[in-house]
């Protein structure tokens, strides 16, 4: 079980908007440190999606966004596409146990 | 084009050991830290070891740590993982990322997005 609590899918019709939360606590995203994303699209490496919280890397369309919030993240993609099914990741530090990801969730596209 | 390439892996027994290159083009090597991730079948990311862009400072996961060693070259832009002690859980799909900030202080060693990723080669412990 990971540190950092994403739901291992959610799912969502085209056009529509999703979120995918990122939940972790007071030694890692309470604690003030970065929150990153990161998509990987079936049998590729993971992609940088999101760096510090909601900023986007050159070349992310911006229906991808960002937050982030106490203890939590979110990941929000409005305008869901066919090509946003992927599995995506957050990542952030801990205090204790140094770099962590959540465990993933697996986005379908309805 | 930045490019990183990871090679060496392959089945090995548990016990023995492997070493694991990542050649890196495209941007001043030298400059960056550089981390290894693993994938597990089917499961999800886990991060093993960082170290710094110039080879001093290094951190390993828990699960790996005294048996992995990460180290650096930097004259040939080549970043390597050495991993003695191989376990059945040690299956999985490595990749190789670099740390996304120029940073020389080692604030971001461990805090940073890792902004390029290598294609991950499989290492498969089985007897």
């Amino acid at each position: 079980q990971s540190v950092l609590t994403q739901p291992p899918s959610v799912s969502g019709a085209p056009g529509q908007r999703v979120t995918i939360s990122c939940t972790g606590s007071s030694s890692n995203i309470g604690a003030g440190y970065d929150v990153h994303w990161y998509q990987q699209l079936p049998g590729t490496a993971p992609k940088l999606l999101i760096y510090g919280n909601s900023n986007r890397p050159s070349g992310v369309p911006d229906r991808f966004s960002g937050s982030k919030s106490g203890t939590s993240a979110s990941l929000a993609i409005t305008g869901l596409q066919a090509e946003d099914e992927a599995d995506y990741y957050c990542q952030s530090y801990d205090s204790s146990l140094s770099v962590l990801f959540g465990g993933g969730t697996k986005l379908t596209v309805l | 084009q930045v490019q990183l390439v990871e090679s060496g892996g392959g089945v090995v027994q548990p016990g023995r050991s492997l070493r694991l290159s990542c050649a890196a083009s495209g941007f001043t090597f030298s400059s960056y830290a550089m981390h290894w991730v693993r994938q597990a079948p089917g499961k999800g990311l886990e991060w093993v070891a960082v170290i710094s862009y110039d080879g001093s400072n290094k951190y390993y996961a828990d699960s790996v740590k005294g048996r992995f060693t990460i180290s650096r070259d930097n004259s040939k832009n080549t970043l390597y993982l050495q991993m003695n002690s191989l376990r059945a859980e040690d299956t999985a799909v490595y990749y190789c990322a670099r740390g996304s900030t120029v940073d020389s202080s080692g604030y971001y060693l461990k805090r940073d997005a890792f902004d390029i990723w290598g294609q991950g080669t499989m290492v498969t412990v089985s007897s």
